[in-house]
């Protein structure tokens, strides 16, 4: 078990179909990050929210949409997806930019048909 | 850019120790992070070195030589559990703080 607890963790979706991710930790982090996993590859960073507002987007298409509602929560919003985006999402937050580790997630394990 | 090499697959036996190499190029980093990540899980954090030298913690330790692009993570007194990946994480640094760089892992098989 981890501090950082995602739902769900598993999920079946057609390509028309629109689903959310969602995150939360009670850590009092202040940085929180979605990545994407592949089989037998490393995480992959996606984007990063801190204190509540997106500071990075690695170039992710506009059909992954992340919304921070406050500084627990993080979500990941979901709509026309591809095959190939199966895989296994996983959040992480970390205490602030710095010398923190990030802890992560069990993931979301996705599959799209 | 950054780049991380480490072996892509390792094999050692329950009790003993094993070192797993690190070596990086990288413009500028802050730290070296290293994961544990068993198939099907999230990566748990093991370690995190700044400055040279080394870090104990427990059964695992960490080195990091700046001046050589270089850490390893030991492990002591191997057990089956131990069996997974370690991910060797470069910690970004100004603008890039955020932002892990992740090594492709090291699968560790412990056999009895």
């Amino acid at each position: 078990d981890t501090e950082v607890t995602q739902t769900p963790k598993h999920l079946v979706m057609g390509m028309t179909n629109k689903k959310s991710l969602k995150c939360e930790q009670h850590m009092g982090h202040r940085a929180m990050y979605w990545y994407k996993q592949k089989a037998k590859k490393p995480p992959e960073l996606m984007f990063v929210y801190s204190y509540e507002k997106l500071s990075i987007n690695e170039s992710v298409p506009s059909r992954f949409s992340p919304e921070c509602p406050n500084s627990s929560l993080l979500n990941l919003h979901l709509h026309a997806l591809q095959p190939e985006d199966s895989a296994l999402y996983l959040c992480a937050s970390s205490l602030d930019r710095g010398g923190q580790p990030q802890h992560f997630g069990d993931g979301t394990r996705l599959s799209i048909l | 850019g950054q780049n991380i090499d480490q072996p892509t697959e390792m094999t050692a036996t329950e009790g003993a120790i094993v070192q797993i190499n690190c070596t990086y190029q990288t413009s500028g980093f802050n730290g070296l992070f290293w994961y544990q990540q068993h198939a099907g899980e999230a990566p748990t954090f093991l370690s995190y070195n700044v400055l040279d030298g080394l870090e104990e913690k427990g059964r695992f330790s960490s080195f990091l030589s700046r001046s050589k692009g270089y850490s390893y993570l030991l492990l002591k007194e191997l057990q089956m559990k131990d069996s997974a990946s370690y991910l060797c994480v470069l910690h970004g640094s100004g603008a890039g703080s955020y932002q892990l760089t992740f090594g492709k892992g090291t699968k560790l098989s412990v056999i009895p």
